[in-house]
């Protein structure tokens, strides 16, 4: 199965500023998404990472927001823009290799917005 | 919007005894994977149950699914207490294309020792 790496696994961030978190597999894969899980939530679905194109939101996620970025069929980046403490969460990576097949995730980055 | 809900939302049992989960959706499906999740980390992926698949085994797990009930459980047998961890059922969506997963709110296990 593949192994997802993702950086920084945890940051403490000033109101109003922006971080990138990246993602890294280890092997090709078709599909790439990006999830947030709030505080004892579940994970929700931010976007799907596309290669060579704009990703593909959910609704009450936009782009200005959490522009993505996936150059190629490893790599993924997921921006948090200008953020509030309401952006406090863990940040998940995800990726499989076609449809019906597992999807593995990776540690998670955990953000804390002071 | 959550497509599954897990039921209990919290279950707390004996070490050695089996811990049962379930889980509800909404909608026709692929598949449904079942995962674990300890203490805020990442997910480590169980098992997928395709939705022509009725059960599935793998170690001390077994994964029922029955797309008439839209349902799934989760068994796990011979609980440890490293077992305790929050259990996830997440959905494949029939006609997703290549959206991702819909999670349920997940199930808290302590398992005591």
């Amino acid at each position: 199965s593949a192994v997802i790496s993702q950086k920084p696994s945890r940051d403490i961030c000033q109101r109003g500023t922006s971080l990138t978190i990246q993602c890294q597999v280890d092997s090709q894969v078709t599909m790439m998404f990006w999830y947030r899980q709030q505080p004892g939530q579940s994970l929700t679905l931010i976007a799907t990472a596309n290669q060579g194109s704009e990703a593909t939101y959910e609704s009450g996620f936009v782009i200005d927001k959490f522009p993505i970025s996936r150059p190629n069929l490893t790599f993924s980046t997921l921006t948090v823009s200008n953020m509030s403490p309401e952006d406090s969460s863990i940040y998940l990576c995800s990726a499989r290799d076609g449809g019906n097949q597992p999807q593995h995730f990776g540690d998670g980055t955990r953000l804390s917005i002071l | 919007s959550q497509q599954g809900e897990e039921d209990p939302q919290a279950l707390s049992i004996q070490e050695g005894e089996n811990a049962t989960m379930n889980c509800s959706y909404k909608t026709s499906i692929n598949n449904l994977q079942w995962y674990r999740q300890n203490s805020g980390r990442g997910l480590v992926h169980l098992i997928l149950i395709r939705s022509n698949e009725r059960e599935k085994h793998s170690g001390r797990l077994r994964v029922t699914l029955d797309t008439s009930k839209k349902s799934s459980s989760l068994l796990i047998t011979a609980s440890r207490a490293a077992d305790t961890a929050s259990y996830f059922c997440a959905t494949d969506v029939l006609g997703g294309g290549a959206d991702g997963l819909t999670f349920g709110k997940g199930t808290h296990l302590i398992i005591q020792p």
